[in-house]
């Protein structure tokens, strides 16, 4: 178990649709990623936030957002959602944010989402 | 860009036994991360080993070492009396060292099969 939290498990969804995934990070994570694994795209990094802040954006689609919370959940917004977006999405922390401190993502258990 | 290459899609070892991954990676920075994460069938994305790029002493980990070569860009991994629980895909990362470039980037993946 890594500490990191995510839910819903499985999601089961139409197109057109919107959904929220939710990440908790390992106690006193500040930093929180979200990647997409997907069969033809592999792991894809998405977004990264550092402490209710963003600091980095991958190659994230616009009817898709994120944000942190003060608490430092995160959760992860997928609107207008296409069969393509059917995928296994991961939420990872680290500790720091910063590039010596290059400290470990751990990741959560994924949540797993079918567009139909 | 930094891009990273897995270029052994499957590889099959009999338990017991040693068995080497290999990774290749391009990158023109001079200090930087690699890390070799595990995905067995649960789908979790567990961490095996990391290396700083800066250390000229591999990393070691119980039953996993890895081979840095830092001049030829690659880093393979090597389990030794390899058990059935080894049996995952096995995924290569780059990380840069540089402030707002933490995420991760991926190979896609080797697939390792254990046989009794």
């Amino acid at each position: 178990d890594s500490g990191v939290t995510q839910t819903p498990k499985h999601l089961i969804t139409a197109t057109g649709q919107r959904v929220t995934l939710r990440c908790s990070p390992r106690s006193g994570d500040l930093s929180v990623y979200w990647y997409q694994q997907s069969l033809d795209q592999g792991l894809q990094f998405l977004i990264h936030y550092y402490n209710g802040e963003e600091r980095a954006k991958g190659n994230i689609l616009e009817r898709f957002s994120a944000q942190q919370f003060p608490d430092l959940h995160s959760e992860l917004n997928l609107s207008s959602l296409e069969l393509g977006d059917s995928a296994l999405y991961f939420c990872a922390s680290s500790a720091h944010s910063g590039g010596a401190l290059a400290d470990t993502q751990y990741f959560g258990p994924g949540t797993r989402l079918t567009v139909l | 860009a930094q891009t990273v290459t897995q270029s052994q899609p499957e590889m099959s070892v009999q338990e017991a036994e040693t068995v080497t991954l290999s990774c290749t990676y391009d990158t023109s920075e001079s200090d930087y991360y690699l890390f070799w994460y595990k995905q067995p069938p649960s789908r979790q994305m567990i961490l095996v080993i990391r290396q700083e790029a800066y250390k000229q002493q591999n990393a070691t980990e119980n039953r996993f070492s890895v081979n840095f070569q830092k001049a030829a860009k690659s880093f393979s991994l090597k389990i030794s009396d390899s058990q059935l629980g080894d049996a995952a895909m096995y995924f290569c990362a780059y990380r840069s060292s540089q402030g707002g470039s933490e995420k991760l980037v991926f190979g896609k993946g080797m697939k390792l099969t254990v046989n009794p």
